[in-house]
């Protein structure tokens, strides 16, 4: 079966950077893109953007185009995101989800189970 | 940027009540419209894409309608496991968006 299975919970000091990990199972990696998405606590979901698992070419949303890195593993069927820089804003779930494309259409039929970045001094 | 506005914000609901969530996008989006479901602690789930078509193993008392700027998730039949927040999504243009969500209580 699909299943995208993310790294452990994290708690990181302002200005430290965190890279977290999104392996993918149970489909051809490189058939979909991998996207990125935001939940801060008690809050609403963020897309944050997408990698092409073919090329490795990112896309960044405005406001995650600083400190945002995604990039891959291949070999592996591992997408990562590493945050630079972090600061207290940066506190939240991060979600891996797969990329769906219906006619020109995106939506994201499977997720990773979430990982939470404390960020606190 | 496409906005994405649900309402309501949180309703409750008796069991095999019929429920209605609406979703207003800032522009015409061509049916290019996702809902998702979130338990507490879970990553959300996809029930509805296209507007209208039913993601496979979702029950089918979940269904989508709506075209141009507005669309509507109805749940025909209210259960105990159908609690949680929903979102509708828009996958039309960069940036994709979601709505700020619609918690749904069992009364």
């Amino acid at each position: 079966q699909i299943q995208l299975v993310q790294s452990g919970p994290e708690l990181k000091k302002p200005g430290e950077s965190v890279k977290i990990s999104c392996k993918a199972s149970g489909y051809t990696f490189t058939d979909y893109a991998m996207n990125w998405v935001k939940q801060a606590p008690g809050n609403g979901l963020k897309w944050m953007g997408w990698i092409n698992t073919q090329t490795g070419k990112p896309t960044y949303a405005d406001d995650f185009k600083q400190r945002f890195v995604f990039s891959l593993e291949t070999s592996a069927s591992t997408a990562y995101l590493q945050i630079n820089n972090l600061n207290i804003e940066d506190t939240a779930t991060y979600f891996c989800t797969r990329g769906f494309i219906t006619t020109v259409v995106t939506l994201f039929d499977y997720w990773g189970q979430g990982v939470m970045v404390t960020v606190s001094s | 940027d496409i906005q994405m506005t649900q309402s309501p914000a949180s309703l409750s609901a008796s069991l095999g009540e019929t429920v209605t969530i609406q979703c207003r996008a800032s522009e015409d989006i061509y049916s290019g419209l996702a809902w998702y479901q979130q338990k507490p602690g879970k990553s959300p789930q996809l029930l509805i894409y296209g507007a209208s078509s039913l993601q496979d193993g979702v029950p089918s008392r979940f269904s989508g309608s709506g075209s141009g700027t507005q669309y509507s998730l109805k749940i025909s039949s209210m259960q105990t496991e159908d609690e949680g927040v929903y979102f509708c999504q828009q996958g039309l243009k960069y940036p994709y968006t979601f709505g700020a969500g619609t918690k749904l209580e069992l009364k």
